[in-house]
């Protein structure tokens, strides 16, 4: 089974632009959950998706958006983009029904953002 | 308001030795903990979880105990490996506000680094 695969694995932008961040989950998941991750910060919860409707999210801008399409297949988009953004942002996949994985999630590589 | 609090940033320890890596938590609603570990450009894995109605669970060379009383989870290496040397991620799941799934909390992350 494919795990969970994030492209692309870099990039590189200016401030002010936008970006958009790919991800295909684990065959037959239909969670797609985001994460930032920047030193000293740990992994911080961006959103969730499940079944194309976003299910969570956490305290980042309007800036920061998402949605998933109906192959679970989820992008991540970040318009205006600040310094502060850069970042490695994580996609993690779960089943997302019932209480079977009690919330284990399953994590890309993730995409290395720099905004310089 | 940090729910899940690794307080050690970093660890190092003797080949061979124990280590153990702490995490503490405020939210009572936690039912269920996990350890995930984070080699460099690589995302997270699920290494070891406990349910909230165990106090401890055993894998391998790694054991997770909690103290539901002191909302302290720990996990412990023994024998520690170089090979362990990575970010050690200590995450809390409790059921979301609208009940239908599990949200995932995670600590800043604890670097583990066992020296030869």
């Amino acid at each position: 089974k494919a795990g969970v695969t994030q492209t692309p694995r870099y990039l590189i932008k200016t401030r002010g632009q936008q970006v958009t961040l790919s991800c295909s989950p684990i065959s037959g998941h239909r969670s797609v959950s985001w994460y930032q991750q920047t030193p000293g910060q740990g992994l911080q919860f961006l959103f969730e998706y499940f079944s194309e409707t976003q299910r969570n999210k956490g305290n980042f801008p309007g800036r920061f958006s998402g949605r998933q399409f109906s192959n679970s297949r989820s992008e991540m988009n970040v318009s205006t983009l600040e310094l502060g953004d850069s970042a490695l942002y994580l996609c993690a996949s779960s089943s997302g029904v019932g209480t079977g994985d009690r919330g284990i999630q399953y994590f890309g590589a993730g995409t290395r953002l720099s905004v310089l | 308001d940090q729910q899940v609090k690794q307080n050690s940033p970093s660890l190092s320890v003797q080949e061979g030795r124990i280590s153990i890596l702490n995490c503490d938590y405020t939210n009572s609603m936690f039912d269920y903990f996990l350890w995930y570990k984070k080699y460099p450009a690589e995302g997270p894995t699920f290494l070891i979880s406990i349910s909230s109605i165990k106090d401890k669970n055993e894998d391998g060379r790694f054991t997770v105990f909690l103290n539901k009383s002191a909302k302290h989870l720990s996990l412990h290496i023994v024998p520690s490996q170089p090979g362990d040397s990575a970010v050690y991620f200590c995450a809390a799941s409790a059921r979301s506000s609208g009940g239908s799934n599990y949200k995932l909390t995670f600590g800043k992350g604890t670097l583990l680094t066992v020296n030869p």
